[in-house]
């Protein structure tokens, strides 16, 4: 099993422009999840998902959108890159929401300038 | 929301030391509790956790507490060793999981 797998592993984009990070999960997980870590701030939490066409806001949704259409893939859409967005996002699946252990991605590393 | 303060920002220890980690938490409906360590430039993985009806769990060098009438609890990591050396994560939650902002423990052999 491959776990969770994020594409681009690095990726610069301008101001303005728009991308996707890309997230799949080979352990038929229900439960998706998008985290953004900034130096000092831990992980906080963009969107959810808990199965295929469920999606919701986490914390700091603002500046992104997301889809679920199958099981396995979880895309995050940034829609118009801002400085503010430079960060490092992690996805991550588990078998449940909360009591159960997140498996996360290697990461995406995000500049925008 | 939840809020999940940790402390402290940094823990430097001698190899073989105890080390510990405290994170509060404000929401009363919490009921999970995990611990995550990251190593530089990797991601986060489970190392221990603990769950709302129960106080204590451990896991060899590992153990967590949990006092939910003072909404704490904490990492005890015993006999250090450099691998340990790493960026540690407290969460809490019971829809979705909130984050605290991390330990970075140094092992210094």
């Amino acid at each position: 099993n491959a776990g969770v797998t994020q594409t681009p592993k690095f990726q610069v984009l301008k101001t303005g422009q728009s991308m996707t990070l890309q997230c799949a999960q080979d352990m038929n997980h229900e439960y998706m999840s998008w985290y953004r870590q900034d130096p000092g701030m831990g992980l906080r939490l963009i969107h959810y998902s808990v199965g295929a066409g469920i999606t919701d806001q986490g914390e700091v949704p603002n500046g992104y959108n997301v889809s679920r259409s199958t099981t396995e893939d979880f895309p995050l859409r940034l829609l118009s890159a801002a400085p503010s967005q430079t960060s490092v996002y992690f996805c991550a699946s588990s078998s449940g929401l909360v009591s159960y252990e997140q498996y996360f991605g290697p990461g995406t590393r995000l500049t925008v300038t | 929301g939840e809020n999940v303060e940790q402390h402290p920002s940094t823990l430097s220890v001698q190899e073989g030391d105890s080390a510990v980690i405290k994170c509060t938490y404000s929401d009363s409906a919490s009921n999970y509790f995990p611990w995550y360590k990251q190593e530089l430039g990797k991601r986060p993985q489970l190392i221990i956790d603990i769950r709302s009806n129960v106080g204590e769990k451990k896991d060899q060098r590992i153990a967590v507490t949990l006092n939910k009438t003072a909404k704490h609890f904490s990492l005890h990591i015993t006999e250090t060793q450099p691998e340990d050396s790493a960026v540690y994560f407290c969460a809490g939650g019971y829809s979705t999981l909130t984050f605290g902002k991390g330990t970075m423990l140094l092992v210094s052999p």
